[in-house]
Parts: C-alpha cells; sequence; structure tokens
C-alpha cells in the first residue's frame, strides 16, 4: 500500500514568515499534485510535478519533486492569511488505473495578521 | 463549465435512515470519484468510475454503501442504513484520467444523528 506522509500536521505562523511543508512516501510515484482547500469547499488544484528534481513557482509558492520522485517539498515566501488553508499532496501511478491519486492527511496552515 | 456540482450541501438525518448524495461531474472528464473525508482519516476513496463503469470499489466500507454513474452526467453515492459513524464530509471530483488533476465538488456535510 502506497502512504503519503505530509509534515508538520498543523503549522501556526504570523503574516511575513517563510515556511515549508513536506510531503514524504517510500514509494515512486509518477507524478505528485498540491492542493490546497479552504473550509467549507473542496482541495482545489495548485500544480502537477511530474519530473524528479523539478521546481515550479506560483508566485510566492514553490513546489520542488524530489529527484528519487519519492517526496516533494512547498514551500511559501512572505505568508499572508489568504494562504491558511489546508495543504493536501496526492501521488499518481499512471501504471496503475487510470487516474487514481493517493491523498496524504495534509497540513493544516494557519496565518495569523 | 460551473465545475462539479453536489447536492445536497448538508444533510441530518436519523440512524437507519436512507441517504442519497448527488453528483454532476464535468462536461467531458470521463473519471468520476468519490471520496469521504474525516479529520482522523484524511481523504478516503470510497470508489471511482472510469466511463461510467466502477473501476475499484475496494474503499467502499460495507455493504450499506453503494454507488452507481447510470451517465456520463450524474453519479448517486447511498448509504442505506446509515449510522452515526458515516458522518463526515463526502466529496465527488471528475477527472480527464491519466493522472491529470481532480476538480472537486463543494462537498456534502452529513450528520447522522
Amino acid at each position: 500500500t502506497q502512504l503519503l506522509e505530509q509534515s508538520p500536521q498543523f503549522l501556526s505562523i504570523q503574516e511575513g514568515e517563510n515556511l515549508t511543508v513536506y510531503c514524504n512516501s517510500s514509494s515512486v510515484f509518477s507524478s505528485l499534485q498540491w492542493y490546497r482547500q479552504e473550509p467549507g469547499e473542496g482541495p482545489v488544484l495548485l500544480v502537477t510535478v511530474v519530473t524528479g528534481g523539478e521546481v515550479k513557482k506560483l508566485k510566492r509558492l514553490t513546489f520542488q519533486f524530489g529527484d528519487a520522485r519519492k517526496d516533494s517539498s512547498l514551500h511559501i515566501t512572505a505568508a499572508q492569511p489568504g494562504d491558511t488553508g489546508l495543504y493536501l499532496c496526492a501521488g499518481s501511478n499512471y501504471g496503475g488505473s487510470q487516474g487514481n491519486l493517493i491523498f496524504g492527511k495534509g497540513t493544516k496552515l494557519s496565518v495569523k495578521p | 463549465d460551473a465545475g462539479v456540482i453536489q447536492s445536497p450541501r448538508h444533510e441530518v438525518t436519523e440512524m437507519g435512515q436512507e441517504v442519497t448524495l448527488r453528483c454532476k461531474p464535468i462536461s467531458g472528464h470521463n473519471s468520476l470519484f468519490w471520496y469521504r473525508q474525516t479529520m482522523m482519516r484524511g481523504l478516503e476513496l470510497l470508489i471511482y468510475f472510469n466511463n461510467n463503469v466502477p473501476i475499484d470499489d475496494s474503499g467502499m466500507p460495507e455493504d450499506r454503501f453503494s454507488a452507481k454513474m447510470p451517465n456520463a452526467s450524474f453519479s448517486t453515492l447511498k448509504i442505506q442504513p446509515s449510522e452515526p459513524r458515516d458522518s463526515a464530509v463526502y466529496f465527488c471530483a471528475s477527472s480527464s484520467g491519466g493522472g491529470y488533476g481532480y476538480t472537486f465538488g463543494s462537498g456534502t456535510r452529513l450528520t447522522v444523528v
């Protein structure tokens, strides 16, 4: 069974601070996705990383896929209250059942003004 | 496109009653997924369909749960009889398949008393 472990589970910081959250597995994934979920809503896709070592930037968010495609990190620069939410990573194996993603349990981020 | 549409948004029912959750996926998406989210277990895949055919229902907790997808634009998840431990947020998501990102609905918050 493939598992994705996310850390930390909870994170509370002040506006303007930087932070990094992690997503780790003992399994190799074909691709990895990051989602953000706000209270009362479904998760929303932020980014997909496919190549080992790949780095993608989305404004103040930087996503990296590990060289071995077993782990990923999300770094937020100068966090803002609008970044508050649950960050979920999800891994995919194209060789398996089509499009079946495995989700981590998430990191709950709170950014205080 | 209006996105993935789920109904109802909230459902409160008594133990033993039948509950039916509904989902309209994004037009053109050929994969549909039902997830359950709780604080303890995170997002759990219940069942998913590809081209209206159930592919993997190993996540369905027990025989009280059933799901159908009679056509490409509609799916239901039924719980009969419902139990308090079924209380959770149930999400429907759709995808183009092949490891592309999922689009989630806003979820149905189910409370069984």
